[in-house]
């Protein structure tokens, strides 16, 4: 089991460029979360996914980001015209089960917006 | 809305001292999933407990915690810190059939020998 993987692990946009994140979730896992991690903030959740559909992205910036997960074993984050603001590290889980399901969490991709 | 508060940013304390860290939240629902999440330095979160069950105390690793539902706590301790210990913790809320878990700010543990 690789476990939840990320790709870029880092990824340097100047303001005003657009950052695409990349998530594969553990296989067999039916749900699949996005959040965002700042020294200030800590974990701030922005959308997340259950068996392919959209559930909640009540945490999403409206204008700017998007997230889509066209199959079960990949989702994307979307960052059009990045802002310095929008830089952190961006985390995404999956999970198998209920409410009371754990959180598995990839590395990371960090962002730095210049 | 719903909420999780970590009263302390950062906790220092010396080895084989006892350490707690606070947790509290606030919901509507009478059913809260309370969980630990630990980020060690350049690593992911994990889970380190959860619970659901009132007055039950739960334990992991040398870690234990008990959730309260009467004070709206789920505070996490140990009675020896470990060097290792060192890392941030995350309390999370999540109630059945809920929407994803919601973090509080986080509270950064340094143990020093």
């Amino acid at each position: 089991n690789a476990g939840v993987i990320q790709t870029p692990r880092h990824k340097v946009t100047g303001k005003g460029q657009e950052a695409t994140l990349w998530c594969e979730p553990i296989s067999g896992h039916s749900a699949v979360f996005w959040y965002r991690q700042t020294i200030v903030q800590g974990l701030e959740f922005l959308t997340y996914f259950r068996n392919q559909a959209p559930i909640d992205d009540s945490g999403m910036p409206k204008e700017r980001f998007s997230a889509q997960m066209p199959n079960q074993s990949h989702s994307t984050l979307k960052i059009q015209s990045t802002q310095p603001q929008d830089s952190a590290v961006y985390l995404c889980a999956s999970s198998d089960r209920g409410s009371a399901e754990t959180l598995y969490f990839g590395s990371g991709t960090r962002l730095t917006v210049l | 809305g719903d909420s999780v508060t970590q009263t302390e940013g950062l906790v220092t304390l010396t080895e084989g001292l006892p350490v707690m860290l606070n947790c509290t939240y606030q919901t509507i629902y009478s059913n809260p999933f309370l969980f630990w999440y630990v980020q060690h330095l350049n690593e992911s979160p994990r889970l380190l407990l959860k619970s659901f069950t009132d007055n039950k105390r739960t334990e992991h690793q040398g870690f234990h915690a008990t959730l309260h539902k009467s004070s709206s706590s789920f505070h996490l301790q140990k009675s020896s810190a470990q060097l290792s210990d060192s890392a941030l913790y995350y309390c999370a809320l999540r109630y059945q059939g809920g929407r994803a878990l919601i973090f509080g700010t986080g509270t950064t543990v340094s143990v020093s020998p």
